[in-house]
């Protein structure tokens, strides 16, 4: 199983709504990706968590609040967004390098987020 | 932020071979990693180095030099399932991943 499964796949919400997005993957892999990807953009580094732990924040505005509750699951809690975080989010996960390699990312379909 | 270039866009013809150039400026490099995107959908994985040199994977090849600071991607005998963007990803330390702006590239008949 190489697969990354997100919900929902489409996703419209007001600036005073709460929303949740979810990815999941059972490849056994220690680190997860949320990435944010605009139109005709590549995909933007948003965090990265490392053995559920989060690793990386990229500055990311505190309304986007990133949450691993096991190793199989990413969970991206949204709260009081602006229309312009209207864009694609990614999933992706993939193993841990080691000193002698390092791993792909596996990316899940996305959620279209529309914000209004 | 990471300095990554790509060429915008290209054309080749089917059957024919294409070279796909990527640059990078970047510290604590930990490999470059080559996705493929049709509009609308994720990123799949085509190829990855970390080394200097070639590695080949079927249609797909890529090349890197890390003291040039420069990869490419090769796709022979192409084919119009391959008219996508193409993405290189510069890896940093501790799961950093940072992507070009990609490559679309349009097969013609």
């Amino acid at each position: 199983d190489t697969e990354v499964t997100q919900t929902p796949k489409h996703l419209v919400m007001g600036m005073t709504n709460k929303k949740s997005l979810k990815c999941e993957q059972h490849m056994g892999h220690r680190a997860m990706y949320w990435y944010k990807q605009k139109a005709k953009k590549p995909p933007e580094l948003m965090f990265v968590y490392s053995y559920e732990k989060l690793s990386i924040n990229e500055s990311v505005p505190s309304r986007f609040s990133p949450e691993c509750p096991n190793s199989s699951l990413l969970n991206l809690h949204l709260h009081a967004l602006q229309p312009e975080d209207s864009a694609l989010y990614l999933c992706a996960s993939s193993q841990e390098k080691t000193r002698q390699k390092s791993y792909e990312q596996y990316f899940g379909p996305g959620t279209r987020l529309t914000v209004t | 932020g990471q300095n990554i270039d790509q060429p915008t866009e290209m054309t080749a013809t089917e059957g024919a071979i294409v070279q796909i150039n990527c640059t990078y400026q970047t510290s604590g490099f930990n490999g470059l990693f080559w996705y493929q995107q049709h509009a609308g959908e994720a990123p799949t994985f085509l190829s990855y180095n970390v080394l200097d040199g070639l590695e080949e994977k079927g249609r797909f090849s890529s090349f890197l030099s890390r003291s040039k600071g420069y990869s490419y991607l090769l796709l022979k005998e192409l084919q119009m399932k391959d008219s996508a963007s193409y993405l290189c990803a510069v890896r940093r330390n501790f799961n950093k991943f940072y992507f070009g702006s990609g490559t679309k590239l349009n097969v013609k008949p």
